[in-house]
């Protein structure tokens, strides 16, 4: 069975751009959520949805963050525009029926704004 | 607020020593779930195992074993026979209940790994 797919794996891009984050979640689980990874805070919820209803978006950084679940099998981050303290490196993770069912990761995007 | 404290931030360990990684973890939920998670320089995070809190039971998985003891508020883990495939960093994370009925996790800030040959 396919894991959890994240795309692209690297994006370097320069300040003020637009970046785009994608995620496909393992079939048939209802929960996808988006983390955050850096040194200093460590991994962070963003976002999660459930059944592609946005649940939880308490730890959106700011408004240059926003999610979207347009279907089950696809989600996206965006970052408009972006800063250098958005430089991370962002997991999207989804789980079956509850959330505290086990969340399978997918393997990250490693964002850095120059 | 729920809280995961895992206070070695890095440990270094022979091959073939054992070693135990600590977490202690705060919440006021009585019902809740406990995780370890193991992330390889490869950089994914790959899911260990999941406790919750009504299963004190201790659980051993080959090399792996977990000691979870509700009365010190602690889960830690245990690698016997240490290979240097287990270099990594090892977190471990708390359920919270959060609106909408659901839960979130709560990740302590990792335990580095290095297994020297």
């Amino acid at each position: 069975d396919a894991g959890v797919i994240q795309s692209p794996r690297h994006e370097v891009t320069e300040m003020g751009q637009e970046v785009t984050l994608r995620c496909k979640p393992i079939s048939g689980h209802d929960y996808l959520f988006w983390y955050r990874q850096t040194m200093m805070r460590g991994l962070e919820l963003l976002i999660y949805f459930n059944n592609n209803v946005p649940i939880d978006d308490s730890g959106m950084p700011e408004d240059r963050f926003s999610a979207k679940m347009p279907n089950a099998s696809f989600s996206t981050l965006k970052i408009q525009p972006s800063e250098p303290r958005d430089s991370a490196v962002y997991f999207c993770a989804s789980s079956p029926d509850r959330a505290n069912q086990p969340q399978h990761f997918g393997d990250g995007t490693r964002l850095s704004i120059l | 607020a729920q809280k995961v404290t895992q206070a070695q931030t890095e440990i270094s360990v022979v091959e073939k020593e054992d070693v135990t990684l600590d977490c202690v973890y705060e919440t006021r939920d009585t019902t809740y779930y406990l995780f370890w998670y193991k992330q390889p320089p490869s950089g994914e995070l790959v899911f260990l195992i999941r406790r919750n809190s009504f299963d004190e039971q201790n659980e051993i998985s080959g090399r792996y074993s977990w000691n979870f003891q509700k009365s010190t508020s602690s889960f830690n883990f245990t690698i016997t026979a240490s290979q240097v495939v287990d270099s990594a960093v090892y977190f471990c994370a708390l359920s919270e209940a959060v609106k909408g009925g659901s839960e979130k996790l709560v990740f302590g800030k990792g335990t580095k790994l290095t297994v020297n040959p």
